[in-house]
């Protein structure tokens, strides 16, 4: 099975900060991989595809990106409404498995 | 649009077996698969298996020998059952469309599902 492993598990930061979450691949999972917010009491809503594509209507302070099996979403400048959990994805093969997850919060 | 929407019972016994619905529009279930995701309460993400647009399947090993999803696509809806359930199948229960680009792109609002006696 493919390990993500993901970091941090929570951070607390500043409006207009930059933000960096991280998910390390046990092996190549090339581009397949996704990003998702989770805010309280809702489904998860997907921010980044193809590990640097920007889902539709996704605010372009949003990014991903990759080096090796390393995988980064980035947050330009932490806005207001951008506080949940963060959780990324691998779907390059079965069992698809998710990050343990990143609480984001506001300083 | 593309909609997704669980429903089943809330609460279950210990043992009993978890039927679930997810009646999908906006998609065919031939064009697109179909994913089953569990969240415990309080934790992360748990994917339980898929249900293809060729009508195959992929289960979670863990899940595996309780759990068998199928579908109707002249009702546009995707089943899950999972027997012998215990408290910690305790969750909210998400279905998931899956895109051409591997990810799950569409979700639905998930159904709390609570094991206990």
């Amino acid at each position: 099975d493919i390990q993500m492993t993901q970091s941090p598990a929570s951070l607390s930061a500043s409006l207009e900060e930059i933000v960096t979450i991280t998910c390390q691949a046990s092996q190549d999972i090339g581009n397949w991989l996704a990003w998702y917010q989770q805010k309280p009491g809702k489904s998860p809503q997907l921010l980044i595809y193809g590990a640097t594509s920007l889902a539709d209507g996704v605010p372009s302070r949003f990014s991903g990106s990759r080096s090796g099996t390393q995988y980064s979403l980035k947050i330009s400048r932490l806005q207001v409404e951008d506080p949940g959990i963060y959780y990324c994805l691998q779907g390059y093969s079965a069992p698809w498995t998710f990050g343990g997850g990143t609480k984001l919060e506001l300083k | 649009q593309v909609q997704l929407k669980e429903s089943g019972p809330g609460l279950m016994q210990p043992s009993e077996t978890l039927s679930l619905t997810c009646t999908v529009s906006g998609f065919s279930l031939t064009s697109n698969g179909v994913g089953w995701v569990r969240q415990p309460l309080g934790k992360g993400l748990v994917w339980m298996g898929t249900i293809w647009a060729g009508g195959s399947t992929n289960y979670n090993s863990a899940v595996q020998s309780r759990l068998s999803i199928s579908r109707d696509t002249s009702k546009s809806q995707v089943f899950l059952k999972m027997n012998s359930l215990q408290p910690e199948d305790t969750g909210t229960y998400y279905c998931a469309r899956w895109d051409y680009d591997g990810t799950l792109d569409y979700w639905g609002q998930g159904v709390m599902v609570t094991v206990s006696s």
